[in-house]
C-alpha cells in the first residue's frame, strides 16, 4: 500500500509557466515532507521541506504548501525552466527509536518546454 | 560531489546468481538506507541502518539481505537473484537527529536475466 500517494505521473510545461505537483498520506504519524529532485542517471538530491506546523514554505521559485487538514501537500515552482526538467519525488517521514524512516511517492516527470 | 559512491554502476547476472552491491560513505553519517526505484513505483526502503549494531527491515526485504561492516560501509546482498529485482538500486546517508536530509548515492542499475 502506497503510504505517500503522488500526482500527476507526468507533467508537460511551457517555460515561464507554474508546475504544480501534489502528494498525499494518511498516516498522522509523519512529521517531515521533504521534496526530492532526480536528474537523469543521477541520485535524488533535497529540493526543498516542510514540518507540518507551517502551511507553506518558500525557497526562490520552489514553494511547498502544505494542508494539515487535508493530509495534503504539493510542490509549486514558479516561472518554470527547462533546467527544471527532472523527476521529482515527494516523501515522508515518521520517527522510530533511534530514527526516521522515509516513505516516497511514485514521482512526476516534469517536462519544461523552451 | 562523491560522498556517497557505489559500486558497481552497472550490473548484469543470471538467475539464481549471489550479488553484492556496495555503498561507501565519506560524510561521517551514521544512518545508513538502501532503495530501490522501479519506474511508476518510486523509491521503495529495502533496508536501514541508524548504527553500526542496527539493521532494520524496510517495506520490501524479501530476497534482500545487508551488512554493516562499517559506520561507512553498507552493503546489500540479492543471495538468489530473481528477474523481478531488476532496478535502479540507491544507498542514502543521513546524520543523526530529526528533520536531516538524505544524501543520496549515484545508484546501481541491476539486470538479472
Amino acid at each position: 500500500q502506497q503510504q505517500v500517494k503522488q500526482s500527476p505521473q507526468s507533467l508537460i510545461v511551457q517555460k515561464g509557466g507554474i508546475s504544480i505537483i501534489n502528494c498525499a498520506y494518511e498516516n498522522t504519524a509523519f512529521d517531515y515532507f521533504p521534496w526530492y529532485q532526480q536528474f537523469p542517471g543521477k541520485g535524488p538530491a533535497l529540493l526543498i521541506a516542510i514540518r507540518p506546523d507551517v502551511s507553506e514554505k518558500k525557497e526562490g521559485r520552489f514553494t511547498i504548501s502544505f494542508n494539515k487538514s487535508a493530509k495534503q501537500f504539493s510542490l509549486h515552482i514558479m516561472d518554470s525552466q527547462p533546467g527544471d526538467s527532472a523527476t521529482y519525488f515527494c516523501a515522508a517521514s515518521m520517527r522510530f527509536p533511534g530514527g526516521n524512516q522515509f516513505y516516497f511517492g511514485t514521482g512526476t516527470s516534469l517536462t519544461v518546454i523552451p | 560531489d562523491a560522498d556517497v559512491t557505489q559500486t558497481p554502476r552497472n550490473r548484469i547476472t543470471k538467475t539464481g546468481k549471489r550479488i553484492m552491491l556496495e555503498c561507501s560513505q565519506t560524510k561521517g553519517h551514521d544512518r545508513m538506507y538502501w532503495y530501490r526505484q522501479d519506474p511508476g513505483l518510486g523509491l521503495r526502503l529495502i533496508y536501514y541502518s541508524f548504527d553500526v549494531k542496527d539493521i532494520n527491515k524496510g517495506e520490501i526485504s524479501d530476497g534482500y539481505s545487508v551488512s554493516r561492516q562499517a559506520q561507512a560501509k553498507f552493503s546489500l546482498s540479492l543471495e538468489s537473484a530473481i528477474p523481478n529485482q531488476t532496478a535502479l538500486y540507491f544507498c542514502a546517508t543521513m546524520r543523526s537527529g530529526t528533520y536531516n536530509e538524505q544524501f543520496f548515492g549515484p545508484g546501481t542499475r541491476l539486470t538479472v536475466l
